[in-house]
């Protein structure tokens, strides 16, 4: 069964870049696309952005002028960048691996990490 | 504001009936996208629990069940049970003239009396 692992600072300071990294283990992080989602507290769940294995990316448009995505096959890793943050970014954020029978419109999260707190404050 | 509305709770008595509707709109349900819904626990990562549409991954208990007409979907839970209490989100695939990517619902909160 593949596992998902969020890991990176829990603390960064307003203005500066939130980076975080997802380990996948149980399975090969090839031939799949992989996303990240937030979730501030008490509040809903937002999609910030997913990236394939050979890096293609697509971003939330809300956000994509401040996210940057990246994948290590080798390391069998997936990485998040949120740069000039503020108190709004504060959040558990969640990495996922996708998973759609039919294409983009198909597409649902099927395996989830456990999740890791960021909070922006100086 | 999510894009999919919910309504922010729902309840009821153990062994009833319950369902959470999810509606959309032309950009995403209604035009035809499928319909997720995932199942967080309090202090746990979300979990699937419904995909596409009606379809109920391995190890999901038969009680759940989902549904989608128009710009709507609905999960509908049967025989409700203490261990049912979470909230629950739908989740779909959006394309407007601002962009396109994955949405979620605002989470409805079920309270198992």
């Amino acid at each position: 069964q593949v596992q998902l692992q969020e890991s990176g600072p829990g603390l960064v300071k307003p203005s500066e870049t939130l980076s975080l990294t997802c380990t996948v283990s149980g399975g090969s992080i090839s031939s799949y696309y992989w996303s990240w989602i937030r979730q501030p507290a008490g509040k809903g769940l937002e999609w910030i952005g997913r990236i394939y294995t050979s890096g293609s990316t697509n971003y939330n448009p809300s956000l994509k002028s401040r996210v940057t995505m990246s994948v290590d096959t080798s390391k069998n890793q997936f990485s998040l960048k949120l740069s000039s943050v503020t108190a709004a970014d504060t959040a558990v954020y969640y990495c996922a691996r996708d998973r759609s029978f039919g294409g983009p419109t198909t597409e649902y999260f099927q395996h989830w990490g456990q999740g890791t707190l960021v909070t922006v404050s100086s | 504001q999510s894009v999919l509305t919910q309504p922010p709770s729902v309840s009821g008595a153990p062994g009833q009936r319950v369902t959470i509707s999810c509606t959309g709109s032309s950009s995403n349900i209604g035009a035809g996208y499928d319909v997720h819904w995932y199942q967080q626990l309090p202090g746990t990562a979300p979990k699937l629990l419904i995909y596409g549409n009606s379809n109920r991954p391995s190890g999901v208990p038969d009680r759940f069940s989902g549904s989608k007409s128009g710009t709507s979907a609905s999960l509908a839970i049967t025989g409700l049970q203490a261990e049912d209490e979470a909230d629950y989100y739908c989740q779909s695939y959006d394309s407007s003239l601002s962009g396109s990517g994955w949405v979620f619902g605002g989470g409805t909160k079920l309270t198992v009396l």
